[in-house]
């Protein structure tokens, strides 16, 4: 079983929609919960970044963590065409290395 | 401020052979992190410097990987031989400190025919 579950897609979705996104975890270590954006040939760029359980808001982006039942979400709402890329959650426990999902692949339709 | 860099960009070398991949990290940051993803997987924790030691090198994948930080500026990772496995994206990441955001490189492409 992985440590970090996250359904790769794609997900399509009209302008102005709201974007859903959402992994699973199995390792009670973690306890920094992060979502990253990566556009196509680039490194990922840190977009959130949260430590306890409840939401976390900037801008037009949401994050949720359930540490009860090991499950982070993170929201964008008004989506626009330049959100398109893949999302990539990522977790650290104790030992400071970051675990990362598959990373699920957006397209925000004009 | 300039971000972390990563050269080159892409390689592609022939099995067996040797390539070596250079990352520079956001001065002053003394933690230095190298992943990897590999063809349909996620990234994967490689290694983590703080400064010119090894913190942790439990994700390395096996001896033909040698990652060295000289001075506790760039870093670079060897791979000797290549093997076709080894194809993928190599990102290196740098943080001030643990815990820290970990900021990426654009990473390399590595392909090894």
């Amino acid at each position: 079983q992985k440590e970090v579950e996250q359904d790769p897609g794609p997900l399509s979705v009209p302008e102005g929609a709201i974007v859903s996104l959402n992994c699973t975890y199995s390792n009670s270590a973690f306890q920094y919960f992060m979502w990253y954006r990566q556009y196509s040939r680039k490194g990922p760029e840190l977009l959130m970044y949260t430590y306890s359980s409840g939401n976390k808001e900037d801008g037009r982006f949401t994050a949720q963590v359930d540490k009860s039942s090991k499950y982070i979400s993170l929201f964008i709402r008004d989506s626009q065409p330049s959100d398109s890329a893949t999302y990539l959650c990522a977790m650290i426990g104790n030992d400071y290395k970051l675990s990362f999902g598959a990373g699920t692949t957006v397209t925000v339709r004009a | 401020e300039a971000g972390v860099t990563q050269f080159p960009s892409h390689s592609v070398i022939e099995k067996g052979q040797t390539v070596t991949l250079r990352c520079d990290p956001i001065s002053g940051h003394d933690n230095l992190y190298w992943y990897r993803r590999v063809m349909g997987k996620e990234i994967k924790f490689l290694l983590h410097f703080v400064k010119e030691s090894k913190q942790d090198e439990s994700g390395m994948p096996n001896n033909r990987f040698l990652a060295e930080r000289t001075g506790g500026t760039y870093s670079t990772l060897k791979v000797q031989p290549a093997e076709l496995e080894d194809s993928g994206v190599y990102f290196c990441a740098s943080s001030l400190r643990v815990y820290n955001e970990q900021f990426f490189g654009p990473g390399t492409r590595l392909t090894v025919l």
